[in-house]
């Protein structure tokens, strides 16, 4: 199994562009979830999905959309890309059920963004 | 609102030493707490999942513990090696809400 993965693994954005940051698992999760690590902070939750065309916001929605049209896939856009969303970008997953609630998170290797 | 704290935000031991990571919450309601090992430039790895009902968790050298009641977690690494140097999160899962809540993390730098 990949596990999760990310791409692209770094970019740098002009401010106003748009673009999408890519996440899969091969792990069958039926959760899924998107944070961003700002230097020297904790990981902040911006958007989640509990499965396929299920997604709702986390902590730092504003400036992103996402999508879940597939179990594998889960898409985080920005549009009109700003300073403030420069960041890590971490996807995860996890796995639960009514009988299996583990909620154990496995976390991608990351993308850095930069707008300027 | 819930808040997690790790204090300190960095620690350097020789190697061999016994070590203990802390973290704290301000709102007991929580699901499990998960402690993660980020190195570098890289994803976070999980360490230890602890469920709420649970007291402690073991995993080689690592043993995680929770109490609930008083908001605090702890990371104990016995015989550290400059192999554990990273930095380490806790992270708790808010009850019934899909959020996760994470501390800034602790740096250990372990010196050969």
């Amino acid at each position: 199994n990949a596990g999760v993965t990310q791409t692209p693994k770094f970019r740098i954005l002009k401010i106003g562009q748009s673009m999408t940051l890519q996440c899969a698992q091969d792990m069958n999760h039926n959760y899924m979830y998107w944070y961003r690590q700002d230097p020297g902070m904790g990981l902040k939750l911006i958007y989640y999905s509990v499965g396929a065309g299920i997604t709702d916001k986390g902590e730092v929605p504003n400036g992103y959309n996402v999508s879940r049209s597939t179990t594998e896939d889960f898409p985080l856009r920005l549009e009109l890309a700003a300073p403030s969303q420069t960041s890590v970008y971490f996807c995860a997953s996890s796995y639960s059920t009514l009988t299996t609630p583990l909620y154990e998170q496995y976390f991608g290797p990351g993308t850095r963004l930069t707008v300027t | 609102k819930q808040e997690v704290t790790q204090i300190p935000a960095a620690l350097s031991v020789p190697e061999g030493e016994n070590l203990v990571l802390n973290c704290s919450f301000t709102d007991s309601a929580i699901y499990n707490l998960q402690w993660f090992r980020q190195d570098p430039g890289k994803g976070l790895t999980s360490l230890l999942l602890i469920q709420s009902s649970q007291r402690e968790q073991t995993s080689g050298r690592l043993n995680a513990s929770l109490d609930k009641s008083s908001g605090r977690s702890t990371l104990y690494i016995a015989a550290s090696q400059p192999g554990d140097s990273a930095t380490y999160l806790c992270a708790v899962r808010l009850y019934n809400n899909n959020d996760m809540r994470f501390g800034a993390g602790t740096r250990l730098t372990v010196k050969p």
